[in-house]
């Protein structure tokens, strides 16, 4: 499983954009690269994910460096509803489609 | 509807009973998982299910027992737990294949006493 670096926390303030990185080294050439984050008292909640090219959703948007050894998710403009933990995972395709959490990052948003 | 459901929500057992999680999802997604998650630390995987066959199990002790008796439905069996299972346990399914999302449930907060 490819290994992931991501800060232990971040600080935000609110309506401002923020930028969650993430190192993913190891990563091969077929693992899709996938972002969940975690509010207090609830399951994780999908976010977004790709594989080569940028994504954009109505949550954040994710580009992916070119070599794909790291990934930025970002929050256009932060809201306390963002106030989370954000895991970077990547997937294997050849491992039953598990999900591998790593520490993540504590994300807290300043009003 | 992109809801999964786990009851109970809440569950306090001593350490001879035996009793069941339940999760459901009518999603029509044919993969579904149990995570286990201490406090304060990332959820780990237990077990996989792909159309209704266990396809992973990440070296869970026998004391979990899990079941998935039709496309819809998870089960945990749970018997004899120690006091370091206590912990969230969450429920997710998807479409089968690495490009799909998982869907969480809240979970069922287990204490073992």
């Amino acid at each position: 499983d490819a290994k992931t670096t991501q800060p232990n926390s971040m600080e935000s303030n609110e309506e401002e954009p923020v930028h969650l990185p993430c190192n993913h080294s190891t990563i091969s050439g077929t693992d899709y690269i996938h972002w969940y984050r975690q509010l207090p008292s609830q399951g994780p909640e999908y976010v977004i994910h790709g594989l080569t090219s940028n994504v954009n959703n109505r949550m954040a948007s994710l580009a992916i460096a070119e070599d794909r050894k790291s990934s930025t998710l970002i929050l256009h403009r932060a809201t306390l509803r963002d106030a989370a933990v954000y895991y970077c995972i990547p997937r294997p395709y050849n491992q039953g489609g598990k999900l591998i959490f790593g520490q993540g990052t504590e994300l807290s948003v300043k009003p | 509807d992109t809801e999964v459901t786990q009851t109970p929500k809440h569950l306090v057992m001593g350490m001879t009973n035996k009793k069941s999680l339940k999760c459901e999802q009518h999603m029509g997604h044919r993969a579904m998982y149990w995570y286990k998650q201490k406090a304060k630390k990332p959820p780990e995987l237990m077990f996989v299910y792909s159309y209704e066959k266990l396809s992973i199990n990440e070296s869970v002790p026998s004391r979990f027992s899990p079941e998935c008796p039709n496309s819809s439905l998870l089960n945990l069996h749970l018997h004899a737990l120690q006091p370091e299972d206590s912990a969230l346990y969450l429920c997710a399914s998807s479409q089968r294949g690495v490009s799909y999302e998982q869907y969480f449930g809240p979970g069922t907060r287990l204490t073992v006493t």
